[in-house]
């Protein structure tokens, strides 16, 4: 299985910061990456697919990068609606797997 | 706009067979656009594939739950369905199914989720 690494786990922030999470994953997976925020009691909301690619009705300041083995997702100025749990998930090949999840919080 | 609605029992006994029925509505369950899935969350924790249909019946599972689960789809219903047999506490989760965009190898529309307990 290919496993995907989120750091930092936790990370505090304010609003208006520039926030930076990173996804490693144990072997390559070109760009088959997704990103998805999840508020508490809510089913996940996916952000970005094919590592940069946007989804359709989410605000420009998230944005994606990388290939190969290590991804990461930006805030470019953190909103009060952003603070919420972040995970990646890989679908190069079977099983489908997520990382273990960043957990946003308000500094 | 496609919508999601899992149902099932909330409680399930161990070593029973956990049953869950996802409705499709607003689009069909059959599209060469897309595929289905099941993820679940146990409590405080992340998320987890349990498996994924296409409308062809093809499936694919995790190999950590492949010996005990089993997924359909009616596409007269617009339904699909997961079966998780011999259950433990170990299975006590939320459970989302989840729809699987082909162009974007990602689940794009997700249901609302439904808790399922393992007790007796």
């Amino acid at each position: 299985d290919i496993q995907l690494t989120q750091s930092p786990s936790f990370l505090s922030a304010s609003v208006g910061d520039r926030v930076t999470i990173t996804c490693r994953a144990s072997q390559g997976i070109s760009s088959y990456l997704a990103w998805y925020q999840q508020k508490p009691g809510k089913a996940p909301k996916l952000l970005i697919y094919a590592a940069s690619t946007l989804q359709g009705g989410v605000p420009s300041r998230f944005s994606g990068s990388g290939s190969g083995t290590e991804f990461t997702l930006t805030i470019s100025s953190l909103q009060p609606e952003d603070f919420a749990t972040y995970y990646c998930q890989q679908l190069y090949t079977y099983p489908i797997t997520f990382g273990q999840g960043t957990r946003l919080e308000l500094k | 706009q496609l919508q999601l609605q899992e149902s099932g029992p909330g409680l399930v006994k161990p070593s029973e067979t956990l049953s869950l029925t996802c409705t499709v509505s607003g689009g069909s369950s059959s599209s060469s656009s897309y595929y289905w899935g099941w993820i679940r969350q146990p409590p405080g924790k992340g998320l987890e594939w349990i498996g994924s249909i296409f409308h062809s019946g093809s499936t694919y599972y995790n190999p950590s739950l492949k010996s005990r689960v089993t997924t359909s789809v009616d596409t007269s219903r617009n339904q699909f369905s997961l079966r998780l047999s011999s259950v433990s506490a170990a299975d006590t989760a939320v459970y989302y199914c989840a729809r699987c965009l082909v162009k974007a190898d990602a689940f794009d529309v997700w249901g609302q989720g439904t808790m399922v307990t393992v007790s007796s």
